[in-house]
């Protein structure tokens, strides 16, 4: 099983430019969210999604956008980087309803902003 | 504010000892928490959770302890081994949680020396 993947591994962008991080997974998850991990610093809720169609706002979500078309994808965007968001990103699903369900985590997209 | 507390930023212990990691939070209503285990360039991956409901639970060498008058919760693994050198993080669920949203700390990076 694949599980969440993420693509690209690594990337470095000039400010202003824009992308978008990949998000997979194959475990037909309903909910999906994107965080950051900054240096020594804990993971930081960006965007979440409980279904295809529904997203909401996590603890830090200015400067990034997300969508959900389907169950299984769950991309996230940046449309004007800054230095500020050179970090490490993390996608994850988990299983909706019960509370404190595992998040299953992708490896990381590594992100340098210059 | 952080509201799930690592204060321990790292840990060094021999192999076979006893590694005790500690986690601190905030928010009283906070009623699940969970280890989450990381290598360098991987994504998290769930350990072992504990509800309010209850004061221990024990999977194998891991063992998680709740003590909610105090707001703390810590993880015991006996014996430890190299391959328990990693970062630890610590995270917490409150109900009511429409997402499953996860807080975490800051993460303790545990070093087993042989």
């Amino acid at each position: 099983n694949a599980g969440v993947t993420q693509t690209p591994k690594f990337r470095i962008l000039k400010i202003g430019q824009s992308m978008t991080l990949q998000c997979t997974q194959d475990m037909n998850h309903n909910y999906m969210y994107w965080y950051r991990q900054d240096p020594g610093m804990g993971l930081k809720l960006i965007y979440y999604s409980v279904g295809a169609g529904i997203t909401d706002k996590g603890e830090v979500p200015n400067g990034y956008n997300v969508s959900r078309s389907t169950t299984e994808d769950f991309p996230l965007r940046l449309e004007l980087a800054a230095p500020s968001q050179t970090s490490v990103y993390f996608c994850a699903s988990s299983y909706s309803t019960t509370q404190g369900q595992p998040q299953h985590f992708g490896d990381g997209t590594r992100l340098s902003i210059l | 504010d952080q509201q799930v507390k690592q204060n321990s930023p790292s840990l060094s212990v021999q192999e076979g000892r006893i590694s005790i990691l500690n986690c601190d939070y905030t928010n009283s209503m906070f009623d699940y928490f969970l280890w989450y285990k990381k290598y360098p360039a991987e994504g998290p991956t769930f350990l072992i959770s504990i509800s309010s409901i209850k004061d221990k639970n024990e999977d194998g060498r891991f063992t998680v302890f709740l003590n909610k008058s105090a707001k703390h919760l810590s993880l015991h693994i006996v014996p430890s081994q190299p391959g328990d050198s990693a970062v630890y993080f610590c995270a917490a669920s409150a109900a009511n949680n429409a997402g499953n949203m996860l807080t975490f700390g800051g993460g303790t990076r545990l070093m087993v020396k042989p």
